[in-house]
């Protein structure tokens, strides 16, 4: 299994309510990234889990919160989000740097509408 | 500190010409690279990477790409473009320090004349 799978692909959730989303990978991986992608934009960074552990934080808002549960599981708890919030959600996991395999494998994303 | 710079917005070849996209990254050791591929709405799939040894790396779909320290350069090249190669291509680089950042260029949308 070389892939990473997000669910849901599409969601539409109210600024008053609470959601997740999941990402999962086996392959092995040991570091787990969350990203936002804007439209005409590249990707930016917001979490970055190592070894089921919370290593980066890119000063995200409060009302996104990770969980890694596992090593093959990765969440991203939404709470009162606002419109702004809305964006494409990438998820995305990696080996140890020491493999020469080493490279990022991305999910295909939730779009996500805060309305 | 560390960057990334793909210099084209927009790129319009012609389907069956030769397409070359440029990226230039700023970073004092020497890089990985990476060129991903993301089709509208879509995530972003790995096409090449480059972590040491021969310079010209090949990729899927017949991309290439050819590191060239002295310019701090990773240009993405492929002989032959077809109509399914439209696109948006991102540069990036992966920080070597313990963070495992994953730094994205601008991005270039690729349109391709049929």
């Amino acid at each position: 299994d070389t892939e990473v799978t997000q669910t849901p692909k599409h969601l539409v959730m109210g600024m008053t309510n609470k959601k997740s989303l999941k990402c999962e990978q086996h392959m092995g991986h040991r570091a787990m990234y969350w990203y936002k992608q804007k439209a005409k934009k590249p990707p930016e960074l917001m979490f970055v889990y190592s070894y089921e552990k919370l290593s980066i934080n890119e000063s995200v808002p409060s009302r996104f919160s990770p969980e890694c549960p596992n090593s093959s599981l990765l969440n991203l708890h939404l709470h009162a989000l606002q419109p702004e919030d809305s964006a494409l959600y990438l998820c995305a996991s990696s080996q140890d740097r020491r493999r020469r395999t080493y490279g990022y494998t991305f999910g295909s994303g939730t779009r996500l509408t805060v309305v | 500190a560390q960057s990334v710079t793909q210099p084209d917005i927009h790129i319009t070849v012609s389907e069956g010409a030769s397409l070359e996209l440029r990226c230039n990254y700023s970073y004092g050791a020497t890089p990985y690279l990476f060129w991903y591929v993301q089709s509208p709405g879509q995530g972003l799939q790995l096409l090449l990477k480059y972590f040491s040894g021969d310079t010209l790396v090949q990729g899927i779909k017949g991309f290439e790409a050819e590191f060239k320290r002295s310019q701090s350069s990773f240009n993405l090249r492929k002989p032959s473009v077809h109509w399914s190669d439209a696109a948006e291509y991102f540069c990036a680089v992966a920080l070597m320090d313990s963070s495992y950042k994953l730094i994205f260029g601008s991005g270039t949308r690729l349109l391709v004349r049929p």
